[in-house]
């Protein structure tokens, strides 16, 4: 069976510092690949995608950035945190070329900056 | 073009009741309308999805309405338990460039009362 997971899953942080989520999937290959962003009362927006190692989409323009070093591992980085970056953070995996296109969620990481 | 709305922002309902939250979309593009549940503390999960080509698709107590016409698309819960208690986001997609780049409503938080 297909496992993702997410670490870590809580992480408070100071203005200005780096930050490095990690996301790792297991028992499926050539996944697609996604972060979202979860602020309170606002949903989920996407802000990555990915389609295979080394090969990142951005959705939104922001202050972070991510990458694919491995077909199954999706990292989500910054340089300098900003105050409003803080949020809960959700990365995600489909089959490739799935006709039911069901997402597929980690437990998430919860990042408080301050 | 690219919003998902979603209402109500927060429902209360009885044990034994019916739910409703009912989004709408602009981008006619869209063709792929799922709705997530998301508990406290986890990642969202797929409740059940339809595609435009037909208005109606039923689960067990979960049931999707889809008016093309109107742009409206609906989430009942016949026989609300406390256990669906949780939050529940519709979202869309087109699924010629990904299903897993879901636009998002803002989200419902339903609470089921014993």
């Amino acid at each position: 069976s297909q496992t993702i997971h997410q670490w870590p899953a809580t992480l408070v942080q100071p203005v200005g510092s780096p930050l490095s989520l990690e996301c790792t999937v297991e028992g499926t290959s050539n996944p697609n690949l996604y972060w979202y962003r979860q602020a309170a009362g606002r949903g989920l927006q996407l802000l990555f995608y990915s389609v295979g190692i080394g090969q990142i989409s951005s959705e939104v323009p922001q202050n972070l950035s991510a990458s694919r070093p491995q077909d199954r591992q999706f990292i989500l980085s910054s340089k300098k945190l900003l105050l409003s970056d803080s949020g809960f953070y959700l990365c995600a995996w489909t089959r490739r070329g799935s006709n039911t296109g069901e997402l597929f969620f980690g437990e998430g990481s919860r990042l408080t900056v301050l | 073009q690219q919003q998902v709305k979603q209402s109500p922002q927060s429902l209360i309902v009885q044990k034994g009741g019916i739910s409703i939250i009912n989004c709408a979309y602009e981008n006619t593009a869209f063709d792929y309308f799922p709705w997530y549940q998301q508990f406290p503390g986890k990642g969202p999960a797929l409740l059940i999805a339809i595609r435009p080509d037909v208005s109606e698709k039923k689960e067990g107590r979960f049931t999707i309405s889809f008016n093309k016409s109107a742009k409206q698309f609906s989430l009942h819960i016949m026989d609300s338990q406390p256990g669906d208690s949780a939050t529940y986001f519709c979202a869309a997609s087109k699924r010629s460039t990904s299903y897993g780049k879901l636009t998002f409503g803002q989200g419902t938080i339903l609470t089921v009362h014993p």
